[in-house]
């Protein structure tokens, strides 16, 4: 099974601040990565698939990059609906996702 | 527009069965492999389940595998959870997802539905 491990686990920032958070795989493996932001008692929401294609309706301050081992999820400048709860998940051999990381107000 | 409207959620006692339904609409029900992904209360997400789209092939976490069984009824736009042997770490939201095959990422999710297992 592939394993993600994400950092950080909680991440504090303010409105304007460019965020990066990271995902790390047990296996190397390319392409298969998408990016999640939940809200609380909401299901989660897909934000970008295929490491780097925008889901339709995702604002452009998002990017994803990488490939091998690590992926990166960037929000260029954090707005307020930003804030929220963020998943990594592979599926290049069915489905794992990463331990999530919080970003809060600082 | 993609509907995923989960139910059958509920409280039981440890050992016991329940089962899980979702009904999808606004989209090729049997064209689309389907999924369950779960939630504790308070933590991540965890995939549990996949069926593709005319069930030949299934798979499951290691965490469920042997209790719980998954399938689909496509005249019926219906995808279903079978838990078996509930235990209290299966507390959690279960949400049905819809995918474009059996790895896949989940572009539209159910809204949830809580199971509780508590003795």
């Amino acid at each position: 099974d592939i394993q993600m491990t994400q950092s950080p686990s909680t991440l504090a920032a303010s409105v304007g601040d460019r965020v990066t958070i990271t995902c790390r795989a047990s296996q190397s493996f390319s392409t298969w990565l998408a990016w999640y932001q939940q809200k609380p008692g909401k299901a989660p929401r897909l934000l970008i698939y295929k490491t780097s294609t925008l889901e339709s309706g995702v604002p452009s301050r998002f990017s994803g990059s990488g490939s091998g081992t690590e992926f990166t999820l960037t929000i260029s400048s954090l707005q307020p609906d930003d804030f929220g709860t963020y998943y990594c998940q592979q599926y290049k051999r069915y489905s794992t996702f990463g331990q999530g990381t919080k970003v809060e107000m600082k | 527009e993609v509907q995923l409207v989960d139910s059958g959620g509920g409280s039981v006692q440890p050992g016991r069965s329940l089962r899980l339904s979702c009904v999808g609409s606004g989209f090729p029900f049997d064209d689309s492999a389907m999924h369950w992904v779960r939630q504790p209360p308070g933590k991540g997400l965890e995939w549990v389940s996949g069926i593709s789209w005319n069930s030949a092939d299934t798979a499951y976490a290691d965490s469920v595998k042997g209790r719980f069984i998954i399938s689909r009824d496509n005249a019926k736009n219906s995808l279903y959870l079978q838990m078996n042997s509930l235990r209290v770490d299966d507390t959690a939201f279960y949400y049905c997802a819809k995918g474009t095959a059996m790895a896949a990422a989940f572009a539209d999710w159910g809204q949830g539905t809580l199971v509780t297992v508590s003795s």
